[in-house]
């Protein structure tokens, strides 16, 4: 079975400055990669995926993710945050049966 | 107006009685799953449902029970035998067939429930 591993709870970060999250990832075949934002007392929002072909993918929000099979990871980033990106982030892996296995989350503080 | 509705927003729950979350979808996407939250402990697959009249328990399925009756709706009952229900309950929906874009699950915006 997959499953995710999200080294980091919680993150700080000044406004303006860059952001990595990182995501390390356990499954046997190229699996599908997700990551999703959550701001308090909402639903998911999907910010990007990973399937096959190129290896940074970009997504909404201005944010990006690198795939590194050797790594086993899928970190996501951006170059500059914004206080609005104040939020918990959360990494999942799919598989052929349609499931996905999510991280625990990172929670992203953004000071002025 | 599309999308996952998940009602209510929240719910309170007494000791020994049963309680059904509502999620109903205008995505005519065939997959729905219930995952529960809480705190530092991402999301918990309880049930899912690939098709209509058919589901299979998640990685937490005891003290909870669904229906698919509808394409559109996948209620979930958190029975008396959940001992510790309180937490955030997210509904999302996935198309299936082929494609890996298939995989990509929408959420709905959550129920909060809370023991009395």
């Amino acid at each position: 079975a997959q499953s995710v591993t999200q080294p980091d709870i919680h993150i700080t970060v000044s406004e303006g400055a860059s952001l990595e999250l990182r995501c390390n990832y356990s499954y046997g075949a190229t699996p599908y990669l997700f990551w999703y934002v959550q701001s308090p007392g909402q639903g998911l929002q999907l910010l990007l995926k990973y399937f096959s072909g190129d290896t940074l993918v970009q997504g909404i929000k201005g944010f990006e993710a690198e795939f590194k099979r050797s790594q086993s990871s899928f970190n996501l980033r951006k170059p500059s945050v914004h206080w609005s990106d104040a939020a918990e982030y959360f990494c999942a892996v799919g598989a052929l049966d349609y499931k996905l296995s999510f991280g625990a989350g990172t929670t992203v503080t953004v000071r002025a | 107006d599309g999308g996952i509705t998940q009602s209510p927003k929240y719910l309170f729950r007494k000791e020994g009685q049963n309680v059904t979350l509502s999620c109903e979808q205008n995505l005519n996407h065939d997959a729905m799953y219930w995952y529960r939250q809480d705190p530092g402990q991402g999301l918990r697959l309880i049930y899912y449902s690939q098709i209509v009249n058919d589901f299979q328990k998640g990685d937490i399925a005891e003290g909870y029970s669904v229906s698919r009756e509808k394409k559109e709706s996948f209620p979930l009952t958190v029975t008396s035998a959940q001992k510790n229900p309180t937490a955030f309950y997210l509904c999302a929906t996935s198309g299936t067939g082929a494609g890996a874009a298939k995989n990509i699950q929408y959420f709905g915006a959550g129920t909060r429930l809370s023991v009395l």
